[in-house]
């Protein structure tokens, strides 16, 4: 079974608006860390944003923020005021607690921002 | 500019060919891994070294052998690898094992294989 899904393989946003990227998972360890990657098309995977299964609070950072809703195992990241610079393959990861070094990673969402 | 620095960044082999990938980290990290990626695919597991020793092999073939000097250097040696092989090779680092500690990841070393 699929840990990670993200269901959008592609998504287009206008320039200066808002876009949400989907991510689910599914885990039964209890303590468990979710991230979210960006990698432009010059290959580097750049850390966004984190947010841990305990953190009662949505994460963010900056433009990024994680929209987290537990009961539903779903993390969402948010870009608000979008940019050129934004296009880009995004991955979801999560880290179990049980996982040891292992990082499971979605299939990706490629990000297209239109000027 | 990244914290992890993979160093080269682009590398052209024929299948008889010796080479060698680093990958070099000054963040103090004791986990280092080595990932490969394929186009429009995201990165599978290869590698991991903690405080240096071989931790994680995830059963790959032993024309990619792995080294760790010391604690800031991993390299990737590679000696008869097939077309298959082309893609692109993510070297991270982590302060550890805990679910809440982030990869960091250098650049990648886009490796063809003629």
């Amino acid at each position: 079974a699929q840990k990670i899904t993200q269901t959008q393989p592609g998504m287009f946003v206008q320039e200066k608006e808002a876009v949400t990227l989907d991510c689910t998972y599914d885990t039964s360890d209890p303590s468990y860390g979710l991230f979210w990657y960006k990698q432009p098309s010059s290959g580097e995977m750049i850390f966004l944003i984190y947010q841990g299964s305990y953190d009662q609070q949505n994460a963010t950072e900056g433009r990024y923020s994680l929209n987290f809703q537990k009961a539903r195992k779903s993390a969402n990241l948010v870009i608000s005021a979008s940019q050129l610079g934004d296009s880009a393959m995004y991955f979801c990861a999560m880290r179990e607690n049980t996982g040891g070094f292992k990082t499971i990673f979605g299939a990706g969402t490629r990000l297209f921002v239109k000027a | 500019d990244t914290e992890v620095t993979q160093t080269p960044k682009h590398l052209v082999m024929g299948m008889t060919n010796k080479k060698s990938l680093k990958c070099e980290q000054h963040m103090g990290h004791r986990a280092m891994y080595w990932y490969k990626q394929k186009a429009k695919k995201p990165p599978e597991l290869m590698f991991v070294y903690s405080y240096e020793k071989l931790s994680i092999n995830e059963s790959v073939p032993s024309r990619f052998s792995p080294e760790c000097p010391n604690s800031s250097l991993l390299n990737l040696h590679l000696h008869a690898l097939q077309p298959e092989d082309s893609a692109l090779y993510l070297c991270a680092s982590s302060p550890g094992q805990a679910f809440n500690q982030p990869q960091h990841f250098g650049d990648g070393t886009r490796l063809s294989i003629l």
